[in-house]
């Protein structure tokens, strides 16, 4: 199974900075990521597919990057419905599998 | 838009069976390959099961932990996939998610507990 390590568990930050969310797998998985955001009692929601494709309703200021093995999420400009909890997930082979998530909070 | 839907929670005793229906609309369903995941109580994600097309024969797949156990199947006519749980354990109690592409439903809350 591919296993996919995020970096850091938890990111304090300012409303205003912008950060960077790694994702890191353990085989090359080409562009097969997605990254997912998790708001307390919601479903999570897509924010970017195959590693920096955006996604229609998604704020401009989120972005991806990345291939092999070394993803990026980036926030330019984080706003204060931003701070929640971030997923990665691969597509590339079975079973499909997630990071255990960055959460993003106040600080 | 499009709405994807769950419906079939709730809380059952370890060896019982549940259903989980998953009911959507706004995409061409009958092309699209299906998926359910879930959520456990400590918040990890895990994929679960995935139904493809009718164009790839409806083929499936399972995660290992549910395989013998769990069937995913599908009605076109309904835009429909379900998820049928038998010899349920503790372990499977979780919140599941229907979806499509990065389309997930509001989940289904399952606990399996004596």
């Amino acid at each position: 199974d591919i296993v996919l390590t995020q970096s850091p568990a938890t990111l304090s930050v300012t409303p205003g900075e912008s950060v960077s969310l790694s994702c890191r797998a353990s085989q090359g998985i080409s562009t097969s990521i997605h990254w997912y955001q998790q708001k307390s009692n919601e479903s999570p929601r897509l924010l970017i597919k195959y590693a920096s494709q955006s996604i229609s309703g998604i704020p401009s200021r989120f972005s991806g990057s990345g291939s092999g093995t070394d993803f990026t999420l980036s926030i330019n400009r984080v706003e204060s419905e931003d701070f929640s909890v971030y997923y990665c997930q691969q597509s590339y082979s079975l079973p499909l599998t997630f990071g255990s998530g960055t959460k993003l909070e106040i600080k | 838009e499009v709405q994807v839907l769950e419906s079939g929670g709730g809380l059952v005793q370890p060896g019982n069976s549940l259903k989980l229906s998953c009911a959507t609309s706004g995409f061409t369903f009958s092309t699209a390959w299906m998926y359910w995941y879930r959520q456990f109580p400590e918040k990890r994600l895990e994929w679960v099961a995935r139904i493809k097309a009718k164009s790839n024969n409806y083929a499936t797949d399972y995660t290992e932990s549910v395989k013998g156990r769990f069937t995913i199947s599908r009605d076109d006519s309904k835009s429909s996939i379900y998820l049928q749980m038998n010899n349920l354990k503790e372990e499977d109690t979780a919140i599941y998610y229907c979806a499509w592409v990065g389309a997930w439903g509001q989940g289904a809350s399952v606990t399996v507990s004596s």
